[in-house]
C-alpha cells in the first residue's frame, strides 16, 4: 500500500519569505499526489494535485509543487508567504486501483510578522 | 455547487453511548470516505462507500460502522463510545476514485466524556 512521510512537524517562516514543505511517498506504481491545507477546526482544502505530465504543478493561493520520481518526493513551495497561509498542510498519495488515500502526519506552518 | 455537508458540527456524548454522524456528498459524487483525525494519530482512514457498498475499510474495531444510501448520503455510527473516540471526523466525497482527489466537509467534532 502507499504511504507518505512529511519530515517536518512544524515550520516557522517570516511573512514574505519563501516556503518549501517536504513530502516523500512510497508506492510501487504511478502515484497520484496531493497537497491539502487545513485551518483550525476545519476540513481539508485541496491545494493542488499531480497525476501525470508536467512535473511542476500549480495550485491555488500561489502554491506549486514539483514531482521528482527519482527522489520519491512531492515538495510544496510558495515564493512569498502571507500571514493567512498559517495552517496545517498535508501531503497525500492515492492510487488508481483503490480509494484508500494515505495522508502524511502534516506540517504545521507558523508565519511570523 | 454545494460542498460536502456534515452534521452535526459538534457533539458531546458520554462513554458507552452510541453516535451517528451524517455526510451529504457533492451532488453527483458517488464515493464517500470517512476519516478520523486526532492530534496523536493524525488522519486515519475509516472506510469508503461507493454506490451503497463498502469498498475499503481501515483498521478500526467493529464499533465503527457506516452505510450509504441510494442518494449517496452516508452515515457513520460508533457504538459503545470510549474516551479515545474523541476526534474530528471528516467525510470526503469523490466522483468515484480518490485518485482524482477528495472534497472534504468541515467535519464533526465528537467529544466523549
Amino acid at each position: 500500500a502507499q504511504s507518505v512521510t512529511q519530515p517536518d512537524i512544524h515550520i516557522t517562516v517570516s511573512e514574505g519569505a519563501s516556503l518549501e514543505l517536504r513530502c516523500n511517498y512510497s508506492y510501487g506504481a504511478t502515484p497520484y499526489l496531493f497537497w491539502y491545507v487545513q485551518s483550525p477546526g476545519q476540513g481539508l482544502q485541496l491545494l493542488l494535485k499531480y497525476f501525470s505530465g508536467d512535473t511542476l504543478v500549480q495550485g491555488i493561493k500561489g502554491f506549486e509543487a514539483e514531482f521528482k520520481r527519482s527522489q520519491s518526493s512531492f515538495n510544496l513551495r510558495k515564493p512569498s508567504v502571507h500571514w493567512s497561509d498559517a495552517a496545517e498542510y498535508f501531503c497525500a498519495v492515492g492510487a488508481l486501483n483503490n480509494n484508500d488515500m494515505r495522508f502524511g502526519a502534516g506540517t504545521r506552518l507558523t508565519v511570523k510578522p | 455547487k454545494a460542498g460536502v455537508t456534515q452534521t452535526p458540527r459538534y457533539l458531546i456524548k458520554t462513554r458507552g453511548q452510541q453516535v451517528t454522524l451524517s455526510c451529504s456528498p457533492i451532488s453527483g459524487h458517488r464515493s464517500v470516505s470517512w476519516y478520523q483525525q486526532t492530534p496523536g494519530q493524525g488522519l486515519q482512514f475509516l472506510f469508503e462507500y461507493f454506490s451503497e457498498t463498502q469498498r475499503n475499510k481501515g483498521n478500526f474495531p467493529g464499533r465503527f460502522s457506516g452505510r450509504q444510501f441510494s442518494n449517496s448520503r452516508s452515515e457513520m455510527n460508533v457504538s459503545t463510545l470510549e474516551l479515545g473516540d474523541s476526534a474530528l471526523y471528516l467525510c470526503a466525497s469523490s466522483s468515484g476514485t480518490g485518485a482524482y482527489g477528495y472534497t472534504f466537509g468541515s467535519g464533526t467534532r465528537l467529544t466523549v466524556v
